[in-house]
Order: structure tokens, then sequence, then C-alpha cells
């Protein structure tokens, strides 16, 4: 079974631009996770989407959105972006939605974006 | 409400030697408590969970965790350590309510010396 793949894996933008990454779930989850991980903050929620709905959302503004296609892959949009957007863009997915009978997290590789 | 602490940024062993990674948490209710491992350049891979079953949990590649109630803690232990082991850990705990959420701790990288 494939695992969870993001595209694309490096991303070089400029401060003021905007971005769109991609991630596919395995075959068969129906919830996708998104977190962005920097050395000072560390791993952050961002939002998961269930069944195509935003379920839940972390502390980011609203330049960080996403959706979620009904064939459950996902894509996760920043706009006007910032030097402090630089870091590792990571998706997870999962059978159920989290913490529904504790589906365990399957993370992909990652994004890593870095905003100059 | 919930939070999760690892008490140590960075730990070093050697190769063979036994490891223990250090994580206390605070959970108003029976918590969801995780342990994921991540490679340089690598998403992160579940190591194992505790959901009140049993309070040692048993991971891949060696790796168990017990679960203290009266210590609050949840540490991840393994008998002998190999240089593939080297790479950062984090402690996990779910966040009850509504929106149900994992807390992540701050990661432990974990140094392998030959």
């Amino acid at each position: 079974k494939a695992g969870v793949t993001q595209t694309p894996r490096y991303l070089i933008k400029t401060r003021g631009q905007q971005v769109t990454l991609s991630c596919s779930p395995i075959s068969g989850h129906r919830s996708v996770s998104w977190y962005q991980q920097t050395p000072g903050q560390g791993l952050q929620f961002l939002f998961e989407y269930f069944s195509e709905t935003q379920r839940n959302k972390g502390n980011f503004p609203g330049r960080f959105s996403g959706r979620q296609f009904s064939n459950s892959r996902s894509e996760m949009n920043v706009s006007t972006l910032e030097l402090g957007d630089s870091a590792l863009y990571l998706c997870a997915s999962s059978l159920g939605r989290t913490g529904v009978g504790n589906s365990p997290l399957h993370f992909g590789n990652g994004t890593r974006l870095t905003v100059t | 409400a919930q939070s999760v602490t690892q008490l140590d940024s960075h730990v070093s062993v050697s190769e063979g030697t036994p490891v223990l990674l250090r994580c206390n948490y605070s959970s108003s209710y029976s918590p969801s408590l995780f342990w994921y491992v991540q490679h340089p350049n690598k998403g992160l891979q579940l190591l194992l969970k505790y959901t009140s079953a049993a309070t040692l949990v048993k991971g891949i590649n060696g790796f168990e965790a017990e679960f203290k109630k009266s210590e609050t803690s949840f540490h991840l232990t393994k008998p002998s350590a190999h240089m593939s082991d080297a790479a950062e850990y984090f402690c996990v705990v779910g966040r009850e309510g509504n929106n149900y959420q994992l807390i992540w701790g701050a990661g432990t990288k974990l140094i392998i010396k030959p």
C-alpha cells in the first residue's frame, strides 16, 4: 500500500507570493491533517479535513487555508507569504477522524517551504 | 488542559546501552498518549500508543513505554540502542473535548555514539 505522498518536496517562494501544497493520503483514509514544523515552534497543528469538511483548526491566521476533495486528496494554500512561513509542512492521514478510535496518524515526508 | 513536556532536548548514548527518553504530561482525563519518531528529512512514524488497556506498551523497533499515572509520566525506553535509532522523538497527548487535538512535545533528539 502506498504511503502518504506530499508534493512538491521542496519549494522556494518570495515574500508576498502564494503557494499550494498537495497531499495524497493512504488509500481508504478519509482524514487528512496538516502540521507546520519549525525549529523554534516545533510541530503545530494547522487543520484537519474529513469527508471534504474542515473538522478542526489550529491557531493560524486566515492566510492558511485548505480543502479536501472527494477522493480524500487535500491541498493547503498559504497566501501573502511571510518570511516566518518558512517551515516543513507535514500532512498526515488516518482511517477515521483524529481521536476517534485512536486512529493512528500516517505522515508524509513533508514539503519544505523556504520564503525569501 | 492537556500539555506535554519532554524533559530533555538532547540525549546521547553509546551503541548497545539503554535508552531513556522522558515525558511528563498533564491531563484532566485519562489521556491518550503516543510516541512518534522522525528520522532526518522524513515524516513522523508512530512508535507506540497508550489507550488505557495496559500500562506497559510495546512498540516497534524494540521500544516500549510505561504509563505511570501517579507520576504523570510516559517515558520511552529501549534496552539496547542501535545506530539506526538516531532520530528525533516526540511525545504526544490527545486533548479531549469537542475539538480533539494532538498536543505535541518539543521533541528529544537521540544521538547514538559508536
